[in-house]
Order: C-alpha cells, then structure tokens, then sequence
C-alpha cells in the first residue's frame, strides 16, 4: 500500500511569488492533515480536513494560505504571495479514523527567498 | 493549551548502550502521546502511541515509552541502540480523542546520534 506522497519534494520560489504544493493521502483515508515545520522549531499543525471539509484550521498563519480538498481525495496548500517567514518543511498526514496514529508523507521543502 | 518540552536538543550514546529521550508534556485532559521518527530526507514515522493501559508502550524497533502521570512524562527509551538509530525523534500530545478536533502538538525534536 503506497503511504502519503507530496509533491514537489522541495521548492524555491522569490518573496511575492505563488506556490502550491500538494498531498496524496493513503487511499481510503478520510482524516487529512498539514503542518509546517520552520528551521529548528517544532512541527505545527495547519489544519485539518474529514474527507472534504474542513474540520480544524486554527493553525492557519493568515489568509495567504489556501487549502482544498476538492471530492475528499488529494489535497492542495496554496500561499499567494509567499513571504521570507513562509520557508520551512509543509508536511502532510493522513489517519484513517480519529483513534488511529497520523501517517506522514516525506514533507515539501520551500525557500522563500 | 497543550504544550510538549523536549529538553535535549541532542543525545548521544555508544551504540550497545541505553538510550532514553526525554519527553514531558502538558494537557488540561487525558494525555493521548506519541513518538514519531525522522530519518535523513524521510517523513515522520509513528513509532509508538499512548492511549490507555499499561503504562510501558512498547513499539516499532525496539523501542518503548513509558507513561508518568504524575511526572507528566513519556519518555522514549530501548535497551540497546544501534547506529542506525540516528535520527531526529519527535514526541507528540494529542488533548482529547473523543472530539472531532485531532491535532497533535509536537516538541521541538531531540537528536539521536549513536556512535559505533
């Protein structure tokens, strides 16, 4: 069974510009997460969707960020602009249930320089 | 507010030696922990959970945790490292299960370097 896969691996794009980085959960997972981890600090948590609404998203920075899950499948995490303070590693998870651990997908890598 | 602390940036051990990561944490509910595993240029991996039960854990690669309500801890521990433990390791609390809100708030990370 393939796990959480996220796309690109890394990107590097100039303050100002858009990025869109996006998240295959593992198939039949309702339960889909963000979080971001920027340089050194801890991982934290962005929001969180059930199948294609969004259950939690109190850990939304501002209204630059942008997150679908159009028909409860994938999942995109837009920022428009990017700024300097938007760098750092956006991971994804994905659960199957609320009592079930949180599968995490490698993480995109962005520069915001 | 939840919160976790993990107070060693960086532990280090001879391989064939125990090793023990700390982790403490704080909830206004039932605690619900867990430990994941970051290897170089890999995601996060689940090693273990907390829900209920006995208080030792025992999960994936020989690792266990144990539970200290009192303490508030649950810190990750194996009898023997080995080298390819090195990694960064992650300690997470999640407040209630029984909500539909199913965060976790993750520690900052402590690094495992185990020398041969």
């Amino acid at each position: 069974e393939a796990g959480v896969t996220q796309f690109p691996s890394h990107s590097v794009i100039e303050k100002g510009q858009t990025v869109t980085l996006r998240c295959d959960p593992i198939s039949g997972h309702d339960n889909l997460y963000w979080y971001r981890r920027v340089m050194g600090k801890e991982i934290k948590f962005l929001l969180h969707f059930v199948k294609e609404s969004k259950q939690d998203e109190s850990g939304m920075p501002n209204n630059r960020f942008l997150a679908e899950r159009t028909g409860g499948t994938y999942s995109t995490l837009k920022v428009q602009p990017a700024e300097l303070e938007d760098s750092g590693v956006y991971f994804c998870a994905s659960s199957s249930g609320q009592f079930n651990e949180q599968f995490f997908g490698p993480g995109t890598r962005l520069t915001v320089l | 507010a939840q919160s976790v602390a993990q107070p060693e940036d960086q532990v280090n051990v001879a391989e064939g030696n125990p090793l023990t990561v700390k982790c403490t944490y704080s909830v206004s509910g039932n605690p619900y922990l867990f430990w994941y595993v970051q290897y170089p240029n890999r995601g996060l991996q689940f090693l273990l959970k907390y829900i209920t039960g006995d208080n030792l854990v025992k999960g994936s690669y020989g690792f266990e945790a144990e539970f200290n309500k009192s303490q508030t801890s649950f810190h990750l521990k194996k009898p023997s490292a080995l080298v390819s433990d090195s990694a960064l390791y992650f300690c997470a609390v999640r407040e209630d299960m029984n909500t539909g809100f199913q965060k976790l708030v993750f520690g900052t990370g402590t690094r495992l370097l185990v020398s041969p």
